[in-house]
């Protein structure tokens, strides 16, 4: 089975742009998670969308935003970049999320560096 | 509030064998995930407990305690290419059903000759 891909591996954006990063889960998961881990937060949830819909949302601004596909393919897009956006984006998918237990698999994640 | 706690670097030897520990503070806990990182990858899913005691996949064991709040994972046997970042994950039962997964910021281990 062919697990999570995401798509660009690496960004290099500068201030103010806006940035689309895709997330391809693993076949059959329904749940898509992203997370945005830089070395001085670690893992840092962002949102999760399931059949479509936001489920949940973590503590950023309005200027981070998702959908999800009906292939449960996900895009996160991020607009005004700001320098403190640079991080490792990593999505992560699971059979029905959040409201089980199920394991989350990640993908390798989008290098964004923000000049 | 939830918090956990894993220290932030470790060395050992190979051959030998390591443990890093997580504790934990949250309600409703309902799982903890290990997951394995190396530098620019993605996590890699190692473990899930959810009830105490040890579980044991060939070099790698994860126990869990949850009256203490407590977890470790054990490497045995240690090789090189098991010098990477462990992440601590915990789940936690929010209303509703849903499932709040918080996680540690990472232990470094760097394992030497």
């Amino acid at each position: 089975k062919a697990g999570v891909t995401q798509t660009p591996r690496y960004l290099i954006k500068t201030r103010g742009q806006q940035v689309t990063l895709s997330c391809s889960p693993i076949s059959g998961h329904r749940s898509v998670s992203w997370y945005q881990q830089t070395p001085g937060q670690g893992l840092q949830f962002l949102f999760e969308y399931f059949s479509e819909t936001q489920r949940n949302k973590g503590n950023f601004p309005g200027r981070f935003s998702g959908r999800q596909f009906s292939n449960s393919r996900s895009e996160m897009n991020v607009s005004t970049l700001e320098l403190g956006d640079s991080a490792l984006y990593l999505c992560a998918s699971s059979l029905v999320g959040s409201y089980s237990t199920d394991t989350q698999y990640f993908g390798p994640g989008t290098r964004l560096t923000v000049l | 509030g939830q918090n956990i706690d894993q220290p932030t670097e470790m060395t050992a030897t190979e051959g030998a064998i390591v443990q890093i520990n997580c504790t934990y503070q949250t309600s409703g806990f309902n799982g903890l995930f290990w997951y394995q990182q190396h530098a620019g990858e993605a996590p890699t899913f190692l473990s899930y407990n959810v009830l105490d005691g040890l579980e044991e996949k060939g070099r790698f064991s994860s126990f869990l305690s949850r009256s203490k709040g407590y977890s470790y994972l054990l490497l045995k046997e240690l090789q090189m290419k098991d010098s990477a970042s462990y992440l601590c994950a915990v789940k936690s039962l929010w209303g509703g059903g849903y499932n709040k997964l918080i996680f540690g910021a990472g232990t470094r281990l760097a394992v030497h000759p």
